[in-house]
């Protein structure tokens, strides 16, 4: 079992620049989130989804869009990137009324 | 501002024990959660508690919750170099429209010395 995997593992863009992350679980799991880390601010939570099809707003939601066209993957998308982007962005998932995430390796994005 | 708050930083000696504090602010019946992230990976679950709960031990890890202040610890005995990471505390309402979503701390960076 892959668990939850995410592609790419770093990346550097340029700004104005356009990307998509991708984020692939194998669990079958029902909701699916993209988190971003920054230095001292823990996990910010950016977009989730509570089923295939469905998505909603995070915490910080301003610049990204998301979809979710089948159950197992999670797209995060960029589409004009900026500095502020700059982070590392974590998908996780989990079953409906689980106790717990399952996180993937993360994503680095660095935006100059 | 956050709704779990911890401290930034711990340093702890090898073999003596490790005690990361954390308060939060949900009154609500919820899950309390330590997750643990070594360099370069993802989070991944230590343990968790129920807010019915005070205690919680897992061989050399204790969570404590006080409900009445809003405090969780998490205590590691006999503290190893291979505990040096940083440890975020979080938690998860019950409430039907929260959708499983995780209030994380900041994160405090433990590290072990020998």
């Amino acid at each position: 079992n892959a668990g939850v995997t995410q592609t790419p593992k770093f990346r550097v863009l340029k700004t104005g620049q356009s990307m998509t992350l991708l984020c692939a679980q194998d669990m079958n799991h029902e909701y699916m989130y993209w988190y971003r880390q920054d230095p001292g601010m823990g996990l910010r939570l950016i977009h989730y989804s509570v089923g295939e099809g469905t998505t909603a707003k995070g915490e910080v939601p301003d610049g990204y869009n998301v979809s979710r066209l089948k159950k197992q993957n999670f797209l995060l998308g960029l589409e004009s990137a900026a500095p502020s982007q700059t982070s590392v962005y974590f998908c996780a998932s989990s079953p409906q009324g689980s106790y717990g995430y399952t996180f993937g390796s993360g994503t680095r994005l660095t935006v100059v | 501002g956050e709704d779990v708050e911890q401290s930034l930083f711990l340093s702890v000696r090898e073999g003596d024990s490790s005690v990361i504090n954390c308060t939060y602010t949900d009154s609500s019946s919820t899950y309390l959660y330590w997750y643990k992230q070594e360099p370069g990976a993802g989070l991944q679950l230590l343990t968790y508690i129920f807010s019915n709960m005070d205690m919680k031990q897992d061989q050399r890890l204790t969570v404590l919750l006080n409900k009445k202040d809003k405090h969780l610890s998490l205590r590691i005995a006999d503290t190893q170099t291979g505990d040096s990471a940083i440890y975020f505390c979080a938690e998860r309402s019950l409430i039907p429209d929260s959708w499983g979503k995780f209030q994380f701390g900041a994160g405090t960076q433990v590290v072990v010395t020998p």
